[in-house]
């Protein structure tokens, strides 16, 4: 049974940075890629990045670019999401959520499993 | 980046009522097209891929229809655990993006 669990809740001052974790279990990691995913209070869901852990690949949105560091660790089949510069804006609830790659494209397929959210507030 | 479009912004029905809720791609998608329900306060569970595959689990009374830019996603006869928000999103270009869902509640 597929599960990916994350971290706890944090609390942040602006302008420091945030680690988020997502644990996988019960499938190959290396065989799918992990996205993240933000949703802020009352909106909608928006795609942030995404790590392929076989190739070692990571894209961002452009909106995030150069604030967001995705990373994966193998041996332990964890994805992190780092986030910095926070501003209050990025109030919201980061999930994970995993998907298969297609090879000859490397685009992600569609999402089937999700992390349970992590809630992460700004705030002074 | 392809922007979505979801039709209506939120319905209400009664159980047992055929639900159908559209979405639309502001450019050709193929079918790369997925669909999620999303509980308050709970994470988006994925239903259909590749705009008609049920994910693993997921009742048939969920189907799914479409290619090019629009889509469609029907749910047969509501049940009281179907009154949620559905999110539609595109798969087939960098960045995947999200519809603003559809609300489904109780009349």
């Amino acid at each position: 049974q597929v599960q990916l669990v994350q971290s706890g809740a944090e609390v942040k001052k602006p302008g420091s940075s945030v680690k988020v974790s997502c644990k996988a279990s019960g499938g190959t990691f290396s065989s799918y890629t992990i996205s993240w995913v933000r949703q802020a209070p009352g909106q909608g869901l928006e795609w942030m990045g995404r790590i392929i852990p076989i190739l070692g690949i990571a894209n961002y949105a452009q909106k995030f670019q150069g604030r967001v560091t995705i990373t994966a660790d193998k041996s332990t089949s964890t994805a992190y999401m780092e986030l910095s510069s926070l501003r209050s804006e990025d109030t919201a609830v980061y999930y994970c959520a995993r998907s298969k790659v297609e090879m000859a494209t490397i685009r992600n397929l569609a999402f089937d499993y999700w992390g349970q959210g992590t809630l992460v507030t700004v705030s002074s | 980046d392809i922007q979505m479009t979801q039709s209506p912004s939120s319905l209400s029905a009664s159980v047992g009522d055929r639900v159908t809720i559209t979405c639309r791609a502001s450019q050709g998608i193929s079918n790369y097209l997925a669909w999620f329900q999303q509980k308050p306060g709970k994470a988006p569970k994925s239903l259909i891929y590749a705009a008609s595959s049920l994910q693993s689990g997921v009742p048939s009374k969920f189907s799914g229809s479409g290619s090019g830019t629009d889509f469609t996603l029907t749910i047969s006869s509501l049940q009281p655990e179907d009154f949620a928000t559905y999110y539609c999103q595109q798969y087939n270009s960098y960045p995947p993006t999200f519809g603003p869902g559809t609300k489904v509640d109780i009349k």
